[in-house]
């Protein structure tokens, strides 16, 4: 079993729609969490930062923690075409641990 | 403020053969980190250098090997390529305590 699991999708909704992504992990130890989005042929930027349970927004994007089940997520509110790409969660343990861990990653299309 | 820069882009190469790729990193920053990424395996910590130091290593073969330099920039080498070699290797930059990591778009190699 992965230590991140996340469905690879892939994930079509139209324009307007939320999208909702999710994780799980099994390794209690992960405490700090990320989202990544990566479009076709280009290296993941960094969407999101959390290390509390709990929400935090920026924009469109929501990021949600929840440690006591393992378990994060994140919205995208009134999704665009431009949207679409692939979204990866990572996590490590310590703040200057650069070693992240990722999940497969899950590839969303919004239709126009 | 330029973001980290990956070269070549893309390579080609045989089995067998070694292959030396380069990563320059946002300016301040200190830790580079390099992983692969292939359409099964998803993103893998290769290793992390902070300080010309190596700090953190993944569970890769001897053949993969790296460095970094004084002024942070990075290198990774892989010798005696085989097949399954094949990957998108991204490198990563990171400055604050909160760890945050900025990757670059990536280098494309391809083995043959």
């Amino acid at each position: 079993q992965k230590e991140v699991e996340q469905d690879p999708g892939p994930l079509s909704v139209p324009e307007g729609a939320i999208v909702s992504l999710n994780c799980t992990y099994s390794n209690s130890a992960f405490q700090y969490f990320m989202w990544y989005r990566q479009y076709s042929r280009k290296g993941p930027e960094l969407l999101m930062y959390t290390y509390s349970s709990g929400n935090k927004e920026d924009g469109r994007f929501t990021a949600q923690v929840d440690k006591s089940s393992k378990y994060i997520s994140l919205f995208i509110r009134d999704s665009q075409p431009s949207d679409s790409a692939t979204y990866l969660c990572a996590m490590t343990i310590r703040s200057n641990d650069y070693k992240l861990s990722f999940g497969a990653g899950t590839t969303v299309t919004v239709r126009a | 403020k330029a973001g980290v820069t990956q070269t070549p882009r893309y390579l080609i190469k045989t089995r067998g053969q070694q292959v030396t790729l380069s990563c320059s990193p946002i300016s301040g920053h200190r830790s580079v980190s390099w992983y692969q990424q292939t359409p099964g395996q998803g993103l893998q910590f290769l290793f992390e250098y902070f300080s010309e130091t190596q700090r953190n290593k993944g569970n890769f073969p001897g053949r993969f090997s790296g460095r970094q330099f004084s002024n942070s920039r990075s290198e990774m080498n892989v010798s005696t390529l085989e097949l399954g070699d094949s990957a998108l290797y991204l490198c990563a930059s990171s400055f604050g305590p909160q760890g945050e990591q900025y990757f670059g778009p990536g280098t494309r190699l391809t083995v043959t």
